[in-house]
């Protein structure tokens, strides 16, 4: 079936460093979504990409889809304590009705 | 605005007993899902509900049942837990075709089993 992977899966940074993670498909995706969920917390959307080689800004975070639509990355400049938590990208499946997410990565950020 | 409510927030079960978890959506979502998230394994599907009257299996659907009540309710049951199924379960809906839309999550069922 289709996997979705994520690397790294855990990162811990210095606050105002930059923090990027990875995520790659086993296939080709219609499109990708990520999604945030701070420790103890809930999973919160962030973005969608759709189209290929798009690249999408949100402050201080910025989404990437790769030309050939099977990976994607998330880059946070200058983190900050507020940027704790766990990032998961996710990706439908063939069907089309479902999302099958990656594993996370597990951002900490030491003041 | 509610959004994705779930019940119970925390449960403690002893092997063998059953329960149900409750998730409501307040949002005329089509579509919902049941998670469950274990340390290192990201979110992984159980059971989903493109539309009310339909229920398919997700990845881990083993141990589990579903009811989609209405267009609102989608309920989880573990007719005879295991401590296997010690995690925490997300309920999610989305008003979007199929997986292309926004996934709006609850907050989280914590359930242990002893």
């Amino acid at each position: 079936g289709q996997q979705v992977m994520q690397i790294p899966q855990y990162q811990h940074v210095q606050e105002g460093e930059d923090f990027t993670t990875y995520c790659n498909s086993s296939t080709t995706l219609s499109n990708i979504q990520w999604y945030k969920q701070r420790p103890g917390g809930h999973p919160v959307f962030l973005i969608q990409l759709v189209k290929s080689g798009e690249v999408k800004k949100q402050k201080r975070l910025t989404f990437q889809f790769g030309e050939a639509k099977k990976n994607s990355s998330l880059h946070i400049t200058a983190t900050q304590t507020t940027d704790v938590g766990t990032y998961f990208c996710a990706g439908p499946t063939r069907s089309a009705r479902q999302l099958t997410f990656g594993s996370g990565t597990q951002l900490t950020v030491l003041p | 605005n509610a959004g994705v409510t779930q019940t119970p927030k925390f449960q403690v079960l002893k092997t063998g007993q059953s329960m149900t978890l409750q998730c409501a959506q307040d949002m005329n979502h089509n579509s919902m899902y049941w998670y469950r998230q274990d340390p290192g394994m990201g979110l992984r599907l159980i059971y989903y509900s493109a539309s009310e009257g339909t229920t398919d299996k997700g990845e881990v659907p083993n141990g589990y049942n579903v009811s989609r009540l209405n267009k609102r309710e989608f309920s989880l049951r573990l007719e005879s837990a295991a401590p296997s199924q010690t995690s925490v379960y997300f309920c999610a809906s989305t008003g979007g075709q199929g997986n292309t839309g926004e996934l709006f999550f609850g907050e989280g069922s914590r359930l242990t089993v002893l």
